[in-house]
């Protein structure tokens, strides 16, 4: 049971422009929302997040954004550089424990 | 570097032995956390603590598992009797914030099973 799913495993995009990463979620009692980036050999790197009482929450060139009554979410990164290249984890949460996504390989194109 | 440490990061092992992972939190923070991720999936939750305390434990963690923070401080994560099944990267993350706060995760220790 995927209570956290990520459905594109990956995407490109190419330099400068957007890249928009989509979660969805299946639990109602997730109330806090976070998005990690994951380089090979590192553990995952904490981006950004929101509570379930925001809709909309930005950090520098990254924003995410919850709709709850659809229960998904998505992380927008403008402009789009090539350190970004990496793969970006969804989680979700009602309490201490993490529920990931597969993760979403982005891949930004010089 | 004041960030989650984790030894070794990497183990391989033959089926049958017992392993021993270590993890060393940010120092401040009184929550630690492991995960295990598999090829292709995102981190599953394995346990955590609340100082020395182990307060939650998933069913993923069977009995052949056993993890300890002595101290409230750094912690230990066990397999005995390592089956290859158990081949999967295990993270450690600590916090610091009641309820739902930023995980901050160490490189993981990467466990091979032959």
């Amino acid at each position: 049971d995927q209570q956290v799913k990520q459905n594109s495993p990956s995407l490109s995009v190419q330099e400068g422009r957007i890249s928009i990463l989509n979660c969805d979620y299946t639990n109602s009692m997730f109330d806090y929302f976070l998005w990690y980036k994951k380089y090979p050999a590192e553990g995952p790197t904490f981006l950004i997040s929101i509570s379930s009482i925001k809709d909309k929450n930005e950090d520098g060139r990254f924003t995410v954004f919850l709709n709850k009554s659809a229960k998904h979410l998505s992380l927008h990164i403008v402009p789009s550089q090539p350190g970004d290249s990496a793969v970006y984890f969804c989680a979700a949460t009602p309490n201490e424990k993490l529920t990931f996504g597969t993760g979403t390989r982005l891949t930004i194109i010089p | 570097d004041t960030g989650v440490s984790q030894d070794p990061r990497h183990k391989i092992t033959k089926r049958g032995q017992n392993v021993t992972f270590r993890c060393d939190p940010i120092s401040e923070h009184n929550r630690l956390y492991w995960y295990r991720q598999t090829l292709g999936q995102g981190p599953e939750f394995l346990t955590y603590f609340q100082n020395e305390a182990q307060l939650e434990k998933s069913r993923l963690l069977s009995d052949r598992f056993s993890a300890e923070r002595p101290k409230g401080s750094f912690s230990t994560l066990e397999i005995q009797r390592t089956e290859q099944g158990d081949s999967a990267m295990y993270l450690c993350a600590s916090s610091l914030r009641f309820g739902a706060g930023e995980q901050f995760f160490g490189p993981g220790t990467r466990l091979t099973v032959l």
